[in-house]
């Protein structure tokens, strides 16, 4: 079966420091990999998704995340942190068996606080 | 503009009263789906369709009927609701076009927020 890890319910980060939002997976074949942020009162919004190629993949706002194999990992990541950037963030896996529907796995969402 | 469109985003209801939460997309997508989010617990799959007339449960289909009787449109019926529905629940939609390489991603509504008294 397919699943997703997120293994830190909360993110603390100063302002203009490093973020990493962490994600590990399990997948039966190829992983379609997303990740997703959702602002107070907002639905899900789209960042970014692996899909196949170059392991880091850039997404929305500055975003980018890195997709290793041999970790079953896919952590989110940005260089600068920025205030707006709190949120809830989830990583989702597609399941790319047509029998089964494609469909989407999120974990359990991690909140993110950068602190001014 | 490409959206995923529910209805009411906020209700307060009495334990036993029918309600319907209407969801509308105008994406032409084969696939919808219904999440609830409660703390701590992520999202949790209630409902999914892969196409008109083609319904399946998720995680937590009990005390939820849908149906998708029009490609665009997929509602969630609470029958009896019960304080333990209280959530915020998410409508979503995708293409299921291309598949099975598409890693076509999922649209979401802005949620319904609903309490059950």
């Amino acid at each position: 079966a397919q699943s997703v890890a997120q293994p830190e319910d909360q993110v603390n980060v100063a302002e203009g420091n490093p973020l990493t939002v962490k994600c590990t997976y399990s997948v039966s074949g190829n992983p379609y990999l997303f990740w997703y942020v959702q602002y107070p009162n907002r639905g899900l919004q789209f960042l970014l998704k692996y899909i196949t190629g170059d392991n880091l993949v850039k997404g929305s706002y500055g975003f980018e995340a890195e997709f290793n194999k041999s970790q079953t990992s896919f952590h989110l990541k940005k260089p600068s942190a920025l205030v707006s950037d709190s949120a809830l963030y989830f990583c989702a896996v597609r399941d790319n068996e047509v029998d089964t529907g494609n469909q989407f796995y999120f974990g359990t969402g991690t909140s993110l606080t950068v602190i001014p | 503009e490409a959206q995923v469109t529910q209805n009411p985003r906020y209700l307060i209801t009495v334990t036993g009263k029918k309600l319907t939460v209407t969801c509308s997309q105008n994406m032409n997508h084969e696939y919808m789906s219904w999440y609830r989010q409660d703390p701590g617990l992520g999202l949790r799959q209630i409902y999914y369709s892969m196409n008109v007339e083609v319904t399946d449960k998720g995680d937590v289909p009990e005390g939820y009927k849908v149906s998708r009787k029009e490609k665009r449109n997929f509602p969630l019926i609470l029958e009896s609701p019960s304080p333990n529905q209280t959530s915020l629940y998410f409508c979503a939609s995708s293409s299921q076009r291309g598949q099975p390489n598409s890693g076509n991603t999922i649209y979401f509504g802005e949620g319904s927020w609903l309490t059950v008294v």
